[in-house]
């Protein structure tokens, strides 16, 4: 059973350019988040999405957009980076069960992002 | 607003050693949930154990024990008998529901001397 696969690994853009950051979450998980991680810190949500929807955000910019597909997979877009935009980002699955009631979140490796 | 924090920046102990990582925490929140969890340096957070607010008795999983204590909003992870297999980044994290955001703390970065 694959877990939480996230491509591409690492990345590297330059500053204004556009970047998209795929997941797959766990084999029976509907519901998919998006954590930012600098260095040294702890992760910081971005937005989950739920049955195709924006569920919950977190604080952060317009320029950070997501996707959840029928298949539940997800993408996050960044447009115009900025230097601050360099972090690892984690994917994280769940499954709903009823209403806010689920399963704990499992991580994907992340992508490391990098802005030049 | 949710807040974790994780006083604890860096912890090195001998291999064998029993090491105790804090997590203390703020919800206004009547029923919210607990993780904690280990980041290895491959970068996934790996999911270790989850403990609702209204069930404060302790868990032992193996060597890993977990005290939360209410009255102290404190969610204390020990691992006993440590290994260098142990070395890691541990999060403490917070939600209001399983299926909700998490809010991580800084994170404890241990480190296991053989």
């Amino acid at each position: 059973d694959a877990g939480v696969t996230q491509s591409p690994t690492h990345l590297i853009k330059t500053r204004g350019q556009q970047v998209t950051l795929r997941c797959s979450p766990k084999s029976g998980h509907d519901t998919v988040s998006w954590y930012q991680q600098a260095l040294g810190q702890g992760p910081q949500f971005i937005f989950q999405y739920y049955e195709e929807e924006e569920r919950q955000r977190g604080n952060f910019p317009d320029r950070f957009s997501g996707h959840q597909f029928p298949n539940y997979s997800s993408e996050l877009n960044v447009n115009a980076l900025l230097l601050g935009d360099s972090a690892l980002y984690l994917c994280a699955s769940s499954h709903v069960v009823t209403g806010t009631r689920g399963t704990e979140a499992f991580f994907g490796q992340g992508t490391r992002l990098t802005v030049v | 607003a949710q807040k974790v924090t994780q006083a604890q920046t860096e912890i090195s102990v001998v291999e064998k050693e029993d090491v105790t990582l804090d997590c203390v925490y703020e919800t206004r929140d009547t029923t919210y949930y607990l993780f904690w969890y280990k980041q290895p340096p491959s970068g996934e957070l790996v999911f270790l154990i989850r403990r609702n607010s209204f069930d404060e008795q302790n868990e032992i999983s193996g060597r890993y024990s977990w005290n939360f204590q209410k009255s102290t909003s404190s969610f204390n992870f020990t691992i006993t008998a440590s290994q260098v297999v142990d070395s890691a980044v541990y999060f403490c994290a917070l939600s209001e529901a399983v299926n909700e955001k998490l809010t991580f703390g800084t994170g404890t970065r241990l480190t296991i001397i053989p």
